[in-house]
């Protein structure tokens, strides 16, 4: 079976900081990631994807994420967090479903406050 | 390109109602997906389709029930209200195959509050 587990549910940091987002993933076989962020009221939106391509994967607004196989991890990172960046971030991993159908597995969400 | 619609933003039901959501997908797109997110929870699969068919479910019970039309248009029908259901529904878009068909375009969503 296929999981993820995003390690902290709220993270805070100062505009201008470093952004660190932490989620493990199970999968029995090579697996797709993702991140995607929800803004309030607004839908959810893909900010990244690793598809077993180059393992460092840079996404928009300055995101990027490291798929480590031996660690099991999907980290997301930022060099410098934005007040526009506070948001629920999720970690998903698919699930081929049986024929061509792609199901998206979330993580519990990780909320991301930036001070000023 | 538009992107994914989803009527109504928001409803308030009782227990033991109906209730129909409706979701546009993004143009071009053939396949329609339906989560579930409760507060303070990720999004679950509930279904998803193509071609008119139910292409993969989730773990929901049968009360829980989907239509796509041939434009594409979806909707999510729940029977039996349960407190439970209250949730924000999330319609997704997307490719069924190529290197598209797990990018998924999400709607902003229906927030239904059973009471």
């Amino acid at each position: 079976a296929q999981s993820v587990t995003q390690l902290d549910s709220h993270v805070s940091v100062s505009e201008g900081t470093p952004v660190l987002l932490r989620c493990n993933y199970s999968s029995s076989y090579s697996p797709s990631l993702f991140w995607y962020v929800q803004h309030p009221n607004k839908g959810l939106q893909l900010l990244l994807k690793y598809t077993s391509a180059a393992t460092l994967v840079k996404g928009i607004n300055g995101f990027e994420a490291e798929f480590k196989k031996s660690e099991t991890s999907f980290h997301l990172t930022k060099p410098s967090a934005h007040m526009s960046d506070a948001a629920e971030y999720f970690c998903v991993v698919t699930m081929n479903y049986g024929g061509a159908t792609n199901k998206l597995i979330f993580g519990t969400g990780t909320l991301l406050a930036v001070q000023p | 390109e538009t992107g994914v619609t989803q009527s109504p933003t928001h409803l308030i039901k009782t227990r033991g109602q109906q209730v129909t959501l409706r979701c546009s997908s993004q143009s071009g797109h053939n396949t329609v997906s339906w989560y579930q997110q409760a507060l303070g929870q990720g999004p679950q699969f509930i279904f998803q389709y193509y071609r008119e068919e139910e292409n993969g479910r989730g773990n929901f019970p049968p009360r829980f029930s989907g239509l796509q039309f041939p434009n594409y248009s979806s909707e999510l029908n729940v029977n039996a209200l349960e407190l439970d259901d209250s949730a924000l529904y999330l319609c997704a878009s997307s490719f069924l195959l190529g290197p598209g068909a797990n990018v998924l375009t999400f709607g902003a969503g229906s927030r239904l509050t059973v009471l």
